[in-house]
């Protein structure tokens, strides 16, 4: 049972534009949701993360959006550059856990 | 600050071996985890362990093993090498000691392939 569903599997961008990626959750004991970024050849990178108490969360050009009542979140990533061209993945983790679920990833590729 | 280091980086055993990875944590990280991530599953939560102790396994069979050392070094284990166990490994450590968990440090992973 995929208990974080993730969308969409793959997603191409021009520069400058708005990277969007969503999450859906199934698990109401979720209450930490961070998102991880992983280049080739690398492990994942802790990018940005929310808790349910809070609807959105910025930090430079990122931002997740939560909605707690759909049981649903979402990435954003503003004024795309090549740089950002990466495999995303969100994750759930429930209280008390020591142990993260991740979706299936995102490939974004932004081009120029 | 050197990061969480993970050896070998690559390796290629053939059916029914076992084989063994080993994780250096950040210095002063005492939570270790350890994922598998394959292009079909993506990443999957394989065991957890601080101060020696593991405290969350995730759902694999017995042939999967881990442990920690009182350096909080750490090492997993995969006895009889089935075709489905090629991934990659990754190693997380943590600062926190409690939940929130969310907040890992990956290693670059070891790339295990079954022949």
């Amino acid at each position: 049972q995929q208990q974080v569903k993730q969308s969409p599997q793959s997603l191409i961008v021009q520069k400058g534009g708005i990277s969007i990626i969503n999450c859906a959750y199934e698990n109401t004991a979720f209450d930490y949701f961070p998102w991880y970024q992983q280049f080739p050849g690398k492990g994942p990178a802790l990018l940005i993360a929310i808790r349910p108490d809070v609807s959105e969360k910025k930090e430079g050009r990122f931002t997740i959006s939560f909605n707690k009542s759909a049981k649903q979140f979402s990435l954003h990533i503003m004024d795309s550059q090549p740089g950002d061209s990466a495999t995303y993945f969100c994750a759930a983790l429930g209280a008390g856990s020591y142990q993260l679920t991740f979706g299936k990833g995102t490939k974004l590729s932004v081009i120029p | 600050k050197a990061g969480v280091t993970q050896t070998p980086r690559y390796l290629i055993k053939t059916r029914g071996q076992q084989v063994t990875l080993s994780c250096s944590p950040i210095s002063g990280h005492r939570s270790v985890s350890w994922y598998q991530q394959t292009p079909g599953q993506g990443l999957q939560f394989l065991f957890e362990y601080f101060s020696e102790t593991q405290r969350n396994k995730g759902n694999f069979p017995g042939r999967f093993s881990g442990r920690q050392f009182s350096n909080s070094r750490s090492e997993m284990n995969v006895s009889t090498l089935e075709l489905g166990d090629s991934a990659l490994y990754l190693c997380a450590s943590s600062l926190r000691t409690g939940p929130p968990h969310g907040e890992l440090f990956f290693g670059e992973g070891s790339r295990l392939t079954v022949l």
